[in-house]
C-alpha cells in the first residue's frame, strides 16, 4: 500500500510571499487532515476534510490559509501571505474513517525568511 | 479544555536501560489514544491505539499501558535505534484529535 504522498519537501521563501503544498492520500481513505509541527511541539490540527467537505477548521488561520480537497482524493493547503511565524513542518494525514489511526505523510518543511 | 501532556520532555538512557515514557490526558470522553514514533525529518509513524482503562499493546521492545487518567509506553531493553520522538495523541468523542508535545527519547551504545 502507498502511503501519503506530500510535495514538496522543503520550500523557502520571502515574507509575504505565498506559497501551495500537495497531498495525495492513502487510496481509500475519506479522511484527510492538514497539521502544523513547530519544531519541538506535537502537530496541532489545522484542517479536516471528510471526503471533498470540511469537517474541523476551528484552528486554521482563515485570514492568510486556505485549503481544499477536490473530488475527495487530492488537498493543498495555501498560505498568502506568510508570516515569518509561519515557519513549520506542515504535515499530511489521512485515515479511512474519521476514528483514528491515521498515517502521516514525511511532510514539508517551510522556512519564511 | 481537553489537555494532552507528556513527560519527560526528552529521556537519555543507555542501552538496555529500561524505563517508561508518560501521557496524561484530560478529554470529555475518550474515543481512542494513539502513540507515535517520529524519526528527525520524518512525519510520525503509528505504533498503538489503546481504547479502554486496563488495555495493553505490545511490540518489539515497547509496551503501551491505559488508565483513566493516563498511558504510559514502557521501553524494555532499549537499542539506540529505538532513538525517536514519541508523541501521544487522544481523540473525543467529539471526533479531535489532540497532539502533546513528544518526549524525545535518546539510547546510548
Amino acid at each position: 500500500e502507498a502511503g501519503v504522498a506530500q510535495s514538496p519537501r522543503y520550500k523557502i521563501i520571502e515574507k509575504r510571499q505565498s506559497v501551495a503544498f500537495w497531498c495525495n492520500p492513502i487510496s481509500g481513505h475519506a479522511t484527510l487532515y492538514w497539521y502544523q509541527q513547530i519544531l519541538g511541539q506535537g502537530p496541532k490540527l489545522l484542517i479536516q476534510f471528510q471526503n471533498n467537505g470540511v469537517v474541523d477548521d476551528s484552528q486554521l488561520p482563515k485570514d492568510r490559509f486556505s485549503a481544499e480537497r477536490l473530488k475527495g482524493v487530492d488537498s493543498t493547503l495555501k498560505i498568502q501571505p506568510a508570516k515569518l511565524e509561519d515557519s513549520a513542518v506542515y504535515l499530511c494525514a489521512s485515515s479511512f474513517a474519521e476514528q483514528g489511526p491515521f498515517s502521516f505523510g514525511s511532510g514539508t518543511r517551510l522556512t519564511v525568511v | 479544555e481537553d489537555q494532552v501532556t507528556q513527560s519527560p520532555e526528552a529521556l537519555r538512557l543507555q542501552e538496555g536501560e529500561s524505563s517508561s515514557l508518560n501521557c496524561s490526558y484530560t478529554v470529555s470522553g475518550l474515543r481512542g489514544l494513539f502513540w507515535y514514533r517520529q524519526d528527525p525529518g520524518k512525519g510520525p509513524e503509528f505504533l498503538f491505539t489503546l481504547y479502554s482503562a486496563g488495555e495493553e499493546k505490545e511490540k518489539e521492545r515497547l509496551k503501551a499501558t491505559l488508565t483513566k487518567k493516563e498511558s504510559f509506553l514502557h521501553i524494555t531493553a532499549p537499542k539506540p535505534e529505538d532513538s525517536a520522538t514519541y508523541l501521544c495523541a487522544v481523540q473525543g468523542w467529539d471526533d479531535k484529535i489532540i497532539f502533546g508535545k513528544g518526549t524525545r527519547l535518546h539510547i546510548l551504545p
